[in-house]
């Protein structure tokens, strides 16, 4: 079963600065990747998702991530926050061919005005 | 997607009692997945269903817990007897087939047992 690992669950910016948010999973085969975002109150977003091609996955809203298959990582990255960033990221994997969704734990972002 | 419908978006239960979560999935899809969310941890799948099938309920608590989607109408989670440590959000995604696509989430059905 594949696992999912995100660090710094709160994670406190101030507007412009830049964002990582780092996942890591734990899978042998073929994944695919996603980055789910959950503004408060609503449903959760799909934000990019990788299933293959270019490692470097360009999403809504700026943000993108890269695939690194050597080290097991899809790490989120925004160059430059705004204060209508501030959510809940969800990192999330699944077995190609195998649409069950094994999540992170997320990462709480709060953008300072 | 607005697309996933959950109803209630937020239900409250005594101990003991029934509850009835409601997932409509968007049009087209066949295919719905239940997750469940507890306070600071992410979300867990529960189970996956396509029409009038169960296809994966490997994360569904053995007792207690039951899901379906009949031919028409929503899919239904069904928790009987509930106790407190059934509190949580359930998130119901569906998508238009399974292998290589996005799962499209609602709203979510938070429950509370008192």
């Amino acid at each position: 079963a594949q696992s999912v690992s995100q660090h710094n669950h709160h994670v406190i910016l101030s507007e412009a600065a830049s964002l990582e948010l780092g996942c890591n999973y734990s899978y042998g085969g073929t994944v695919n990747l996603f980055w789910y975002v959950q503004y408060p109150g609503q449903h959760l977003q799909l934000l990019l998702k990788y299933f293959s091609g270019d490692p470097l996955v360009k999403g809504i809203k700026g943000f993108e991530a890269e695939f690194i298959k050597s080290k097991f990582s899809f790490n989120l990255r925004k160059p430059s926050v705004q204060w209508s960033d501030t959510a809940e990221y969800f990192c999330a994997v699944n077995a190609r061919g195998n649409n069950r969704l094994a999540f992170g734990k997320g990462n709480q972002v709060v953008v300072i005005p | 997607n607005a697309g996933v419908m959950q109803n209630p978006r937020h239900l409250v239960r005594r101990r003991g009692q029934e509850a009835r979560l409601r997932c409509s999935p968007m049009k087209g899809h066949s295919h719905v997945y239940w997750y469940r969310q507890l306070p600071e941890e992410g979300l867990k799948f529960m189970v996956y269903l396509q029409k009038e099938n169960i296809i994966d309920e490997s994360g569904m608590p053995k007792e207690r817990f039951s899901a379906e989607f009949p031919k028409e109408g929503p899919s239904i989670l069904r928790i009987q007897q509930v106790v407190r440590g059934d509190s949580a959000a359930y998130f119901c995604a569906s998508s238009p087939a399974t292998g290589d696509t996005e799962a499209f989430f609602g709203q979510g059905t938070r429950l509370t047992v008192v």
